[in-house]
């Protein structure tokens, strides 16, 4: 069954601190993967999108890795600010169909705290 | 910001009243989708369509139809809605290209049906 498990559930960090939000997935086969950030009441917006052959990619203070051989990837932050605060949803799209099926995590809830 | 709207943003409705939810995009993109998010879990598809007078049903098992007349246009009917139908719906639509393709979302409508 393709799954996607995202941990924390929920994360509480202080501004100006790191953190990274875990992603492990078993959707099969595998065609990319993204991280989208979903503010409170609004649609997610894409951060980074990685393919098979991709192991790292940035987007200004967020950092995404990719292990395929695992099936986990990492999204990191840096230097947080209080806009930060938002659910980080893990996506994985698999080569098995014609419309490139999206199958989602239930996202990491961040808050940043003053 | 991707040029996808939808309204309204907040509906409160009766039991038993129709309604349509309205998804417009301004990108002249062919693929365009319906998802539906409970409160801390994932999205799930709902409806996609490849483009005009394309329809198609998704993972989950909805009782909304949709329709796709004209590119930019795909709205969401419920027929007689029900308090089981009390979640957020949101609208997405990309390009038509091979994976990876990026996926713009709508801010999303909030549905509560009492």
């Amino acid at each position: 069954k393709n799954q996607v498990e995202q941990s924390p559930q929920s994360l509480i960090i202080l501004e100006g601190k790191n953190c990274t939000l875990q992603c492990n997935y078993t959707v099969s086969p595998f065609s990319n993967l993204r991280w989208y950030k979903q503010d409170t009441g609004r649609g997610p917006v894409s951060l980074t999108i990685m393919t098979f052959s991709e192991n790292t990619k940035s987007n200004g203070r967020y950092t995404a890795t990719l292990d395929a051989d695992t099936k986990q990837s990492s999204l990191h932050i840096t230097a947080s600010q209080l806009s930060d605060s938002a659910s980080y949803i893990c996506v994985v799209s698999d080569r098995g169909s014609t419309l490139g099926r999206l199958y989602f995590g239930r996202g990491t809830q961040l808050t940043v705290w003053p | 910001e991707a040029d996808i709207y939808q309204t309204p943003r907040y509906l409160v409705i009766g039991t038993g009243k129709k309604i349509t939810l309205e998804c417009s995009q301004t990108m002249g993109h062919d693929k365009m989708y319906w998802y539906q998010q409970d409160p801390g879990m994932e999205l799930h598809l709902i409806h996609y369509s490849y483009g005009v007078n394309s329809t198609e049903k998704g993972d989950l098992s909805s009782e909304s139809t949709v329709s796709r007349i004209r590119t930019e246009h795909f709205p969401l009917t419920l027929e007689s809605a029900r308090p089981s139908h009390t979640s957020q719906y949101l609208c997405a639509s990309s390009e038509d290209k091979p994976s990876p393709y990026e996926q713009y979302f709508g801010p999303g409508t909030r549905l509560t049906v009492t």
